[in-house]
């Protein structure tokens, strides 16, 4: 089974900190990553797609990097509006897998 | 403005069927594929299903294959997802998602979401 592993699951930070997670894919996926943030309550909403490019509207502090079977979704500036859970995805064949999600939290 | 919408939450009771909609708007419905996400209470994102309402192709995630069943209608621009017999383990919210245009670097992500559905299965 295809498998995407993103941690930490939990995260801590405080405004103004530089925020980094991981996801980890059981196969090569190439540059084919999204991320996406959801606020509690809401639906998710894209950030990031193709590992490293910004969705329209996306502040800039949000980047991806990675590919293959490593990528990090980092906000070099943790602002209030951010502390949300982010999902890495991929899209493989016909068949969609989140990462398990990471919250990250006011410290 | 590209937004889908979808119908409003449902309480059921186990062994009852249900349809759910996902309806398009502001971009041509036929040229995009519609996913279906589930997200049970407290927990992560579970993709159940993809379909292409301009032909009906339909490809479904293995855990979800024969539990559920997607569908669309282009004529009214509108996604569904439906179950025969429900269980309380089908207590959650389910949201509908546009993939990204064919042949664009959005391909492989869903770049507008539906707002949910709270599904709610309770004898």
């Amino acid at each position: 089974d295809f498998q995407m592993t993103q941690s930490p699951s939990t995260l801590s930070a405080s405004v103004g900190d530089r925020v980094t997670i991981t996801c980890r894919a059981s196969q090569s996926i190439g540059s084919w990553l999204a991320w996406y943030q959801q606020k509690a309550g809401k639906a998710p909403k894209l950030l990031i797609y193709k590992a490293s490019t910004l969705d329209s509207g996306v502040p800039s502090r949000f980047s991806g990097s990675g590919s293959g079977t490593e990528f990090t979704l980092t906000i070099s500036s943790l602002q209030p509006d951010d502390f949300a859970t982010y999902y890495c995805q991929q899209y493989n064949s016909y068949s969609v897998t989140f990462g398990g999600g990471t919250k990250v939290e006011i410290k | 403005e590209v937004q889908l919408v979808q119908s409003g939450a449902e309480v059921k009771k186990p062994g009852e069927s249900l349809r759910i909609s996902c309806k398009g708007s502001g971009y041509r419905f036929t040229s995009y594929w519609i996913g279906w996400v589930r997200q049970m209470p407290g927990k992560g994102l579970e993709w159940m299903g993809i379909v292409y309402p301009g032909d009906s192709d339909t490809r479904y995630s293995p855990s979800f294959e024969g539990l559920v069943t997607i569908s669309a209608d282009k004529s009214i621009s509108t996604a569904y997802l439906q179950w025969n017999s429900l269980k309380a383990s089908d207590t959650a919210m389910y949201y509908c998602a546009r993939r990204g245009g064919v042949g664009t670097p959005k391909y492989d992500a869903f770049d507008i979401w539906g707002q949910g559905t709270m599904v709610t299965v309770s004898s």
